[in-house]
């Protein structure tokens, strides 16, 4: 069972902005930061979002990550049909001394 | 550029044995924590295990702690998963991923490997 919890779906039409959100903890979120990644079915994980708001080279600027207490969220702008994919949050817990994803959230271009 | 390729993965009895391995290249492997994420069909994805550089130090989720043994091997720049008393439950692709240095984020992905546990 996760201990980061994410809606399990979001949807928007091209160009508008959808957020995610992650709810975590004082021993993950809260101490510490958070990435994101992107997945495509049958597909591997990619980088999307680092140490909470940070984009690897490559990610396009529409994607943005913040947090607030023991909460993050993850901002596509301009959503664009390509985007429609899987997101999870991750952060390290403290208390589990381990690394721990969110449940998921898939997201719908309509 | 950076590559992770596992292999080893493929059909076991409960109660069995598997060893996964991850080859690395592109990269000075000694010096980055390397992990274990998987992903049961349909389901998302599960931090397995880390072992980090130079110090060696090991962590596990608790549903795999006794049963799963990470080394890695920075001759040969390679990861291994050692698997045993497997499970149905235990049924996933495994992904071999790199933290970046400093980090805590996964910066890189292997293409994964098939792990099924069924008689």
């Amino acid at each position: 069972q996760s201990v980061l919890t994410q809606p399990p779906s979001a949807s928007g039409t091209p160009g508008q902005r959808v957020t995610i959100s992650c709810s975590g903890s004082s021993s993950n979120i809260l101490f510490n930061t958070v990435n994101w990644y992107q997945q495509f079915p049958t597909t591997a994980p990619k980088l999307l979002i680092l140490g909470t708001d940070q984009r690897p080279s490559g990610v396009p600027d529409r994607f943005s990550g913040s947090k607030s207490g023991t909460s993050a969220s993850l901002a596509i702008s301009g959503l664009q049909s390509e985007d429609e994919a899987d997101y999870y949050c991750a952060a390290w817990d403290d208390s589990l001394k381990g690394y721990v994803f969110g449940t998921g959230t898939k997201v719908t271009v309509l | 550029e950076v590559q992770l390729v596992e292999s080893g993965g493929g059909l076991v009895k409960p109660g069995g044995s598997l060893r996964l391995s991850c080859a690395a290249s592109g990269f000075t492997f000694s010096h980055y924590s390397m992990n274990w994420v998987r992903q049961a069909p349909g389901k998302g994805l599960e931090w397995v295990s880390s072992i980090t550089s130079i110090t060696n130090d090991i962590y596990y989720a608790g549903s795999v702690k006794g049963r799963f043994t990470i080394s890695r091997d920075n001759a040969n720049d390679s990861l291994y998963l050692e698997m045993s008393s497997l499970r149905a439950e235990d049924t996933a692709v495994y992904y071999c991923a790199r933290t970046s240095i400093g980090g805590y984020d996964f910066d890189n992905w292997g293409q994964g490997t098939l792990v099924t546990v069924s008689s």
